[in-house]
């Protein structure tokens, strides 16, 4: 039962244009969405999150939407540069105690130069 | 400050036998969680620990354990290990628990081999 889900395992996309990387969740008690970007041997470094009141967050060239009626967000990148080349994970939270970050399979973003 | 360590980095093991690895978090912080990654499967919850006390599991098999010491350092065991264990196992650290800090510090990981 995958609750979160990334049906893209890659995306490739040209230098300076837009990536979009999207997520869908099942489990309706999520409330906090995340994103992680990962270089290989590298650990999973945070990108940007998105709390389930707001429907948009950004940082910099990073933006996350969130669509709760669809259960869809997606991670924006403008412009794209090829070090934003890695694997992209969503994640997602229902806070609390039984708190555990729910990780979808992620999607390999190439930027070409 | 210095980041989430992790060690070994990289390790082969045979079938049957058993594997501890262990997590220092940064400094402060009081949880530890462990996550396995396999290509099929992304990255999985095994467990967390917070105050020396296993807070929450995923859904692994007993032969997956793990422990937290009073200096918050944390070590990870599996047993009787399977080919199906080959995997990055990634430790991440968070002030309070992760339920409440919601965004983890991860480390660079364990390469687990098993032939």
């Amino acid at each position: 039962d995958q609750q979160v889900k990334q049906n893209s395992p890659s995306l490739s996309v040209q230098e300076g244009r837009i990536s979009i990387l999207n997520c869908d969740y099942t489990n309706s008690m999520f409330d906090y969405f995340l994103w992680y970007k990962k270089y290989p041997a590298e650990g999973p470094t945070f990108l940007i999150s998105i709390s389930s009141i707001k429907d948009k967050n950004e940082d910099g060239r990073f933006t996350v939407f969130l669509n709760k009626s669809a259960k869809h967000l997606s991670l924006h990148i403008v412009p794209s540069q090829p070090g934003d080349s890695a694997v992209y994970f969503c994640a997602a939270s229902s806070g609390g105690s039984n708190y555990k970050l729910t990780f979808g399979k992620g999607t390999l973003l190439t930027v070409n130069p | 400050k210095a980041g989430v360590t992790q060690t070994p980095r990289y390790l082969i093991k045979t079938r049957g036998q058993q594997v501890t690895l262990s997590c220092s978090p940064i400094s402060g912080h009081r949880s530890v969680s462990w996550y396995q990654q396999t290509p099929g499967q992304g990255l999985q919850f095994l467990f967390e620990y917070f105050s020396e006390t296993q807070r929450n599991k995923g859904n692994f098999p007993g032969r997956f354990s793990g422990r937290q010491f009073s200096n918050s350092r944390s070590e990870m065991n599996v047993s009787t290990l399977e080919l199906g264990d080959s995997a990055l196992y990634l430790c991440a650290s968070s002030f309070q628990l992760a339920g409440v800090a919601r965004e983890l510090f991860f480390g660079e990981g364990s390469r687990l081999t098993v032939l």
